[in-house]
């Protein structure tokens, strides 16, 4: 168990639709990562927040939004859902504003879109 | 971050080492080697990482070239629990935008028994 806590495990939706995927980092750490592993594209980096501000975005589409809550939590809002936004959604956790030494990952919501 | 290059799969006896190795031959001064894997659509899990000294911890040792350019994980004892996407990542440590790893495609590991 990492302590990185993610819910939904899964989630099955319609094109179209808009769907909330949340994080809860582990005890103490301040920064979170989303990540996003489709079948044909492998892990990519999403997005980070870092106590409550973006850190830094990757390849994330304007479709995809996220936030970080005074706990610390997160939420990764996905609209406009395409069949191609099927895919494991990732969360990680870190103490510092870097990924550095060690990173710890949630277990993963797994989208769905029909 | 340097790219790394790694063989799309291996296979191991259960009980014996699994060397699994990494080309790096872009890697910079100041670049880590880190190792993660996953196992079966998991979160991807920390194994180590190292500058340039050999390191080794309760999963793994991590041995790296003398000049930088490759390096290899061994797990001594493979079990079957070992059978997972092994992931080598390069990338400058404490750098105030490197904000992320960047994962390849890895070498995917399967422990035969």
């Amino acid at each position: 168990d990492s302590g990185v806590t993610q819910t939904p495990k899964h989630l099955i939706t319609a094109t179209g639709q808009r769907v909330t995927l949340r994080c809860s980092p582990r005890s103490g750490d301040l920064s979170v990562y989303w990540y996003q592993q489709s079948l044909d594209q492998g892990l990519q980096f999403l997005i980070q927040y870092y106590n409550g501000e973006e850190r830094a975005k990757g390849n994330i589409l304007e479709r995809f939004s996220a936030q970080q809550f005074p706990d610390l939590h997160s939420e990764l809002n996905l609209s406009s859902l395409e069949l191609g936004d099927s895919a494991l959604y990732f969360c990680a956790s870190s103490v510092a504003p870097v990924m550095n030494t060690e990173a710890f990952f949630g277990q993963g919501t797994r989208l769905t879109v029909v | 971050d340097a790219k790394t290059t790694q063989p799309p799969s291996m296979d191991c006896a259960e009980g014996r080492a699994a060397n699994l190795p990494c080309n790096h031959s872009t890697i910079s001064g100041n670049e880590y080697v880190y190792w993660y894997r996953q196992i079966h659509s998991q979160g991807p899990q920390y194994i180590i990482h190292g500058l340039k000294n050999n390191e080794t911890n309760e999963m793994a040792s991590l041995i790296i070239t003398e000049d930088r350019k490759s390096s290899t994980l061994i797990l001594p004892h493979a079990t079957l629990r070992d059978t997972a996407v092994y992931y080598c990542i390069v990338r400058v440590e404490l750098k105030v935008r490197a904000n992320n790893l960047f994962f390849g495609t890895g070498t995917r590991l399967t422990v035969i028994p």
